[in-house]
């Protein structure tokens, strides 16, 4: 069982936003703003799309946004398109015993 | 541009050992933490273990799991992570990533190396 609760599938059709949440506790999401969403197609790497909460690396569109209430953190992805298929993970910051920990992934089909 | 890139993965026996390595460019490797994750097949993501710069102190930690039986070094001069796991259990087949930590983020990923533990 993961540390980090996701659903485990969303859907939306292609120009729809969808939202992922990401449940953890106040050791965890609640007490850093560490909270961090990575995309992971089929055989691939994980892709940092969000850090910090809220914050896009270069090269991420801006579809992708992060935010956090209390001990639970979304990703929002407007204006679905194909290539946004994939599993997602939020990952937060755990403290200097725990490091870091993740959610179980939430598959985004798009339809 | 950031590149990790793992090696070392295989097949190997309950009980065996296996040592990981990632190569690192594009940054300075000596400046950074780096982490090993893990992934179960069909499964999500698992935090192994983290070894700080030499500048910090050079210590590793691990998670739960692995303790006892991985650790983690690194060679500043050669711009490479390792990962020694030793014991190994079924439960650790896994693709292994090597990941670089940027303050609370693991912001760049290798493209991972499979270990299956079978007999």
């Amino acid at each position: 069982q993961s540390a980090l609760t996701q659903p485990r599938s969303v859907s939306g059709s292609p120009g729809q936003s969808v939202t992922i949440s990401c449940t953890g506790t106040s050791s965890d999401v609640g007490g850093y703003n560490f909270v961090s969403w990575y995309q992971q197609h089929p055989g691939k790497a994980p892709k940092l799309m969000i850090y910090d909460v809220s914050k896009r690396p270069s090269g991420v569109p801006d579809r992708f946004s992060g935010s956090k209430s209390g001990n639970t953190a979304s990703l929002t992805i407007s204006g679905l398109q194909a290539e946004d298929e994939a599993d997602y993970y939020c990952c937060s910051y755990a403290g200097s015993y725990t490091y870091w920990v993740f959610g179980g992934g939430t598959k985004l089909t798009v339809l | 541009e950031v590149q990790l890139v793992e090696s070392g993965g295989g097949l190997v026996k309950p009980g065996g050992s296996l040592r990981l390595s990632c190569a690192a460019s594009g940054f300075t490797f000596s400046n950074a933490w780096m982490i090993w994750v893990r992934q179960a097949p069909g499964k999500g993501l698992e935090w192994v273990g983290r070894i700080k710069s030499k500048a910090d102190g050079g210590t590793a930690d691990y998670a739960a799991p692995v303790k006892g039986r991985f650790t983690i070094s690194r060679d500043d001069s050669k711009n490479t992570l390792y990962l020694q796991m030793n014991s190994l259990k079924t439960e650790d087949t896994a693709v292994y990533y090597c990941t670089r930590k940027r303050t609370g983020t693991l912001d760049y990923w290798g493209q991972g190396t499979l270990v299956t533990v079978s007999s």
